[in-house]
């Protein structure tokens, strides 16, 4: 198991702005992920945070509206940019463990995200 | 490429009922498949995995789950529920092999489970 915490918990912010999400790791990690999800919907990953390179997006999301950061093994920040309502969401951060049993992710408890 | 189907988006049961989440997979090479567990307001928690080692898995707080080649199935069990089973539950699939989609989890649209007095 891991303990995985993100920051902050929930916010509410005004359309146009900005929001850093932090998510820190008890122990070093290779490989850590972006989730959202959607009110009343499943998870969508958005990226895999690269340690020392630049993330690697999925189809539908881009650097510019989620830059994200991953300057050691157990640290990684998501951006979400000019944010619109649209961008309300539950935003997930998962580091992959490798041990007995194979690889496994284990899921911050989310930022819940409200745009006005 | 990856997907999940979970038939039911709600499950309702009794208290000591036998509880049963349907989840059915579809990949290209083996999978390693997952159940997670989020409970209202908070993140998701591993109930159990399978890797490729026993196909029946036994998870936390008396859920398991078989795995079945030929049904492309992985269904979530549990004998007796438990009114603290009340919540949503997600079954999730990833490719246990290397490659640009090694490690990313593919999730179903989730189940919420409601037990009854």
């Amino acid at each position: 198991s891991a303990v995985i915490s993100q920051k902050p918990s929930r916010d509410i912010c005004q359309r146009g702005t900005s929001l850093t999400i932090q998510c820190q790791v008890d122990s070093q990690v290779t490989m850590m992920f972006w989730y959202r999800q959607q009110p009343g919907q499943s998870l969508t990953l958005i990226a895999t945070a690269n340690q020392g390179s630049e993330a690697t997006y999925e189809s539908g999301f881009v650097i510019d509206k989620f830059p994200i950061s991953r300057p050691n093994l157990t640290f990684s920040t998501l951006t979400v940019s000019n944010m619109s309502p649209e961008d309300s969401s539950i935003y997930l951060c998962s580091a992959q463990f490798t041990g007995e049993g194979g690889d496994t992710q284990y899921f911050g408890p989310g930022t819940r995200l409200t745009v006005l | 490429a990856q997907s999940v189907t979970q038939l039911g988006s709600h499950v309702s049961v009794s208290e000591g009922a036998l509880v049963l989440l349907r989840c059915n997979y579809s990949s290209s090479v083996p999978p390693y498949l997952f159940w997670y567990v989020q409970y209202p307001n908070q993140g998701l928690q591993l109930l159990l995995k399978y890797t490729s080692a026993a196909t029946l898995v036994k998870g936390i707080n008396g859920f398991e789950a078989e795995f079945k080649k030929s049904e492309t199935s992985f269904h979530l069990t549990k004998p007796s529920a438990h009114m603290s089973d009340a919540a949503e539950y997600f079954c999730a699939v990833s490719l246990n092999a290397g490659g640009t989609s090694y490690g990313k989890l593919t999730f179903g649209q989730g189940t919420i489970l409601t037990v009854h007095p």
